[in-house]
């Protein structure tokens, strides 16, 4: 299983808000490592979507936002549309394993 | 723009080895690392390894360490993956990205190549 915990699945109706968990330990999120976020759409190679907990590249809509607090984060996205469906995984550095290391990744349903 | 164009399919033996390429362009090849990342069908990303492409200094994921090798041709900005005594389990996507130097983090993809291993 993956170092870092994602739940596999969540979904929405269109506009409204969810939120993806990430929780890891205290040689990964917890020891201070920044966590990111991807965005895989269907077919595709994963894009940054967050980086350093809560920023946005260029390009992001503002309706994505992290956070990270004690040894989780969490992605949240707002006003779900249906072009969000993708896979969304996180993705910190670990000192134990001392390696990069992803959640299992979550698949959002847009209904 | 920033341009990470890797080679093509691949289909391997067990046993053989695969090298996959990653040209990179749009930006100064030096100032960035480069991460191999794989996906395996219907499953998650899984970190292999990161380059250094200043230095050569490289860091391998210790499930890989021995059997995988990482390296750069600053010459052509590409850089090399190279995975040995593959078994079907290695059947994925690989990617590369270029990672943002003192960050852990790939702000650009490669379109990924498939490796399929099959006898």
């Amino acid at each position: 299983q993956s170092v870092l915990t994602q739940p596999p699945s969540v979904s929405g109706a269109p506009g409204l808000r969810i939120t993806i968990s990430c929780t890891g330990s205290s040689s990964n999120i917890g020891a201070g490592y920044d966590v990111h976020w991807y965005q895989q759409l269907p077919g595709t190679a994963p894009k940054l979507l967050i980086y350093g907990n809560k920023n946005r590249p260029s390009g992001v809509p503002d309706r994505f936002s992290g956070s990270k607090s004690g040894t989780s984060a969490s992605l949240a996205i707002t006003g779900l549309q249906a072009e969000d469906e993708a896979d969304y995984y996180c993705q910190s550095y670990d000192s134990r394993l001392e390696g990069w290391v992803f959640g299992g990744g979550t698949k959002l349903a847009v209904l | 723009q920033v341009q990470l164009v890797q080679s093509g399919t691949e289909v391997k033996k067990p046993g053989a080895s695969v090298t996959v390429s990653c040209k990179a362009s749009g930006y100064t090849f030096g100032t960035y690392g480069i991460n191999w990342v794989r996906q395996a069908p219907g499953q998650g990303l899984e970190w292999l390894g990161w380059m250094s492409t200043s230095n050569g200094k490289t860091n391998y994921a210790q499930m890989f360490q021995g059997r995988v090798t990482m390296t750069t041709d600053t010459s052509t900005t590409t850089a090399y993956m190279e995975l040995r005594s593959l078994t079907s389990d290695d059947t994925a996507v690989y990617y590369c990205g270029r990672v943002v130097t003192g960050y852990y983090r790939m702000d650009y993809w490669g379109q990924g190549t498939l490796v399929t291993v099959s006898s």
